[in-house]
């Protein structure tokens, strides 16, 4: 069976601060991998998604970037956090011409 | 662009059916879904439909007219576990786009 993992669940970073979180998906192959953030009491935003290894979709301009090294691995990254990154991040995948998608635990940052 | 509005809140008592509704405007639709996201949870998928009609599973109904771009996620006999954020999501041809969400609160 598949499974998707996301870490770290909680995060604290001060401003300016680098960022890295990790996705991985176990299972599958050549998944469609998504990143999502939701702001407390919100809806989801789509940041990036990828359907392929060095393929990247941006969504929104913002200081984060997503890279696909391998099949199943999807990082979210950023150089220096704003307070404005605040927020839950999650990823998701589903399988190339399906339609549910599957989401990781979530990690939930917090830049002071 | 795009964009789903849905109610911001519904409350009903345990027992009852409840009718969550969905308009959306966007260029590009493949189907309509509905996720269920608990407090400090991760979304989860609860139904999709892609043609007009009614989809059932179990005690959850889900909805779409494509003609009206509208739907609706019915959930009957309501239990207090169902307390819990609804979104409706537009499927695009690659990605997924996500309404604000309507919060539920089941009441004893």
């Amino acid at each position: 069976s598949q499974t998707i993992h996301q870490w770290p669940a909680t995060l604290v970073q001060p401003v300016g601060s680098p960022l890295s979180l990790e996705c991985t998906v176990e299972g599958t192959s050549n998944p469609n991998l998504y990143w999502y953030r939701q702001a407390a009491g919100r809806g989801l935003q789509l940041l990036f998604y990828s359907v392929g290894i060095g393929q990247i979709s941006s969504e929104v301009p913002q200081n984060l970037s997503a890279s696909r090294p391998q099949d199943r691995q999807f990082i979210l990254s950023s150089k220096k956090l704003l307070l404005s990154d605040s927020g839950f991040y999650l990823c998701a995948w589903t399988a190339a011409g399906l339609y549910g998608y599957t989401f990781g635990s979530g990690t939930r940052l917090t830049v002071v | 662009g795009q964009s789903l509005e849905q109610p911001s809140e519904v409350t009903a008592v345990e027992g009852a059916i409840v009718q969550i509704n969905c308009t959306y405007q966007t260029s590009g639709f493949y189907g309509l879904s509905w996720y269920q996201q608990h407090d400090g949870g991760a979304p989860t998928f609860l139904s999709y439909n892609a043609l007009d009609g009614l989809e059932e599973t179990g005690r959850f109904s889900s909805f779409l007219s494509r003609s009206d771009s509208y739907g609706y996620l019915l959930l009957q006999e309501l239990q207090m576990k169902d307390s819990a954020s609804y979104f409706c999501a537009v499927l695009g041809n690659n990605d997924m786009r996500f309404g604000a969400g309507t919060r539920l609160t089941v009441k004893p």
